[in-house]
């Protein structure tokens, strides 16, 4: 079965300090991969997704950026983190439509890490 | 107009009550449909696909009505533990990144 991990579970970081966030998933091959924020009592918001290694597309304009250096696993880092970076990050995955041979797949998510930019 | 709209409630009922949750999507090509479940503080978890017939798993009822973009979820015998975030989700289906519309949730709250 899949299992997907994210580290760390919490951090607190003081505004303009350097981020990075990992995640991993396991039981799978060649999977999408998506990274949201979610900030204090709001919906979703979907930062980037990866189709491949080093393919990645930005979905908001940001201080943020992520990485694939392997096919299972994805990096959101910052260089200076500021204050509105704070919130839940919630890394996920689903196969993609090429694997499935349709569109229209479900994400499965990690635990989460919630940042605390101080 | 948002893409994927649900009331946020909260739904306060009482154990062992019916519950219904409705929601709304704007893109009518959309192919695929889900409810999520988030507890407070955790991850989204998948709790049913929505299907055209609708579908059932156990004390849960999903239906899709194509023609008026409408999606609904019902909850039959709630339980305390039913209390939590229920999210709407709708795939376009027509994007090779597999992207996800999430509704801003319906938050229920089960009291004994």
């Amino acid at each position: 079965s899949q299992t997907i991990h994210q580290w760390p579970a919490t951090l607190v970081q003081p505004v303009g300090s350097p981020l990075s966030l990992e995640c991993t998933v396991e039981g799978t091959s060649n999977p999408n991969l998506y990274w949201y924020r979610q900030a204090a009592g709001r919906g979703l918001q979907l930062l980037f997704y990866s189709v491949g290694i080093g393919q990645i597309s930005s979905e908001v304009p940001q201080n943020l950026s992520a990485s694939r250096p392997q096919d299972r696993q994805f990096i959101l880092s910052s260089k200076k983190l500021l204050l509105s970076d704070s919130g839940f990050y919630l890394c996920a995955w689903s196969d993609s439509p090429k694997k499935r041979g349709a569109y229209g797949n479900e994400q499965f998510f990690g635990p989460g890490t919630r940042l605390t930019v101080l | 107009r948002k893409e994927v709209e649900q009331d946020p409630g909260p739904f306060n009922v009482p154990e062992g009550a019916t519950v219904a949750f409705n929601c709304t999507y704007s893109n009518s090509a959309s192919q695929s449909f889900f409810w999520y479940r988030q507890d407070c503080r955790k991850e989204p978890k998948l709790l049913m696909s929505v299907y055209s017939s609708g579908n059932e798993d156990g004390r849960f009822t999903a239906q899709l009505n194509r023609a008026s973009q409408y999606i609904s979820l019902l909850i039959r015998d709630s339980k305390l533990s039913d209390s939590a975030t229920y999210l709407c989700v709708v795939n376009p289906g027509n994007n090779a990144g597999n992207m996800l519309t999430f509704g801003g949730g319906t938050r229920l709250m089960v009291k004994p």
